[in-house]
């Protein structure tokens, strides 16, 4: 069982170069989500998309834009990547129709930024 | 800035000891859940919580959500060094997506 997918597992980047982080799921989930973790912060929610064609800011949306491409695929793309965006970045997807569905995540993508 | 706030951050124990993990907010939330996290690893959930004072039991893992529904506490019981790892708290609400926020973590270490 895949669950969530993403690509690439990690990546270096030089300031200012742009580049799109791929996240799949193969479970029927509507709700999608992205976040990064930095250390001591926990998980930061970037951006969210409730269903196909739907998505929301999160807590810390600067920088990034996101695309739900259809019901399984959900992208995060840094248009021109700076340092302070180093960090891991996890997709996850939701199971059920309410707040209290689990979450599950990725194995995450580990970004550099030079 | 974290809208949930866990506390300790940081915690080193010896086996068999008891302890209380913290998560307090502002906010009302519809539902509560908490996530174990591995190194290397994307986060597991462990409970998730909805009314108001209610308590799960996982094994030797305790769960409550506050009466007003703004925090919650994880106990472990004589903790073993496999409960070792990063623990987070998230919570939801019903509105706009069911948008899930995340705690900074509590980072456990049991000693054998």
């Amino acid at each position: 069982n895949a669950g969530v997918t993403q690509t690439p597992k990690f990546q270096v980047l030089k300031t200012g170069q742009s580049m799109t982080l791929q996240c799949a799921q193969d479970m029927n989930h509507n709700s999608m989500y992205w976040y990064r973790q930095d250390p001591g912060m926990g998980l930061r929610l970037i951006y969210y998309s409730a269903s196909e064609g739907t998505t929301d800011k999160g807590e810390v949306p600067n920088g990034y834009n996101v695309s739900r491409l259809n019901k399984r695929e959900f992208s995060l793309r840094l248009e021109s990547a700076a340092p302070s965006q180093t960090s891991v970045y996890f997709c996850a997807s939701r199971r059920g129709g309410a707040s209290t569905g689990e979450l599950f995540f990725g194995e995450g993508s580990r970004l550099t930024v030079l | 800035t974290q809208l949930l706030e866990q506390s300790p951050q940081f915690l080193s124990i010896q086996e068999g000891e008891n302890l209380t993990v913290y998560c307090n907010s502002s906010s009302v939330f519809s539902s509560l859940q908490w996530y174990r996290q591995e190194p290397g690893e994307g986060p597991v959930l462990l409970v998730t919580v909805v009314t108001g004072g209610e308590v799960k039991k996982l094994k030797r893992l305790t769960f409550q959500f506050g009466d007003a529904r703004k925090d919650s506490s994880l106990h472990i019981t004589a903790a073993q060094p496999g409960d070792t790892g990063l623990y987070l708290c998230a919570g939801s609400k019903n509105t706009g997506g069911f948008k899930t926020i995340f705690g900074a973590g509590t980072r456990l270490f049991v000693k054998a």
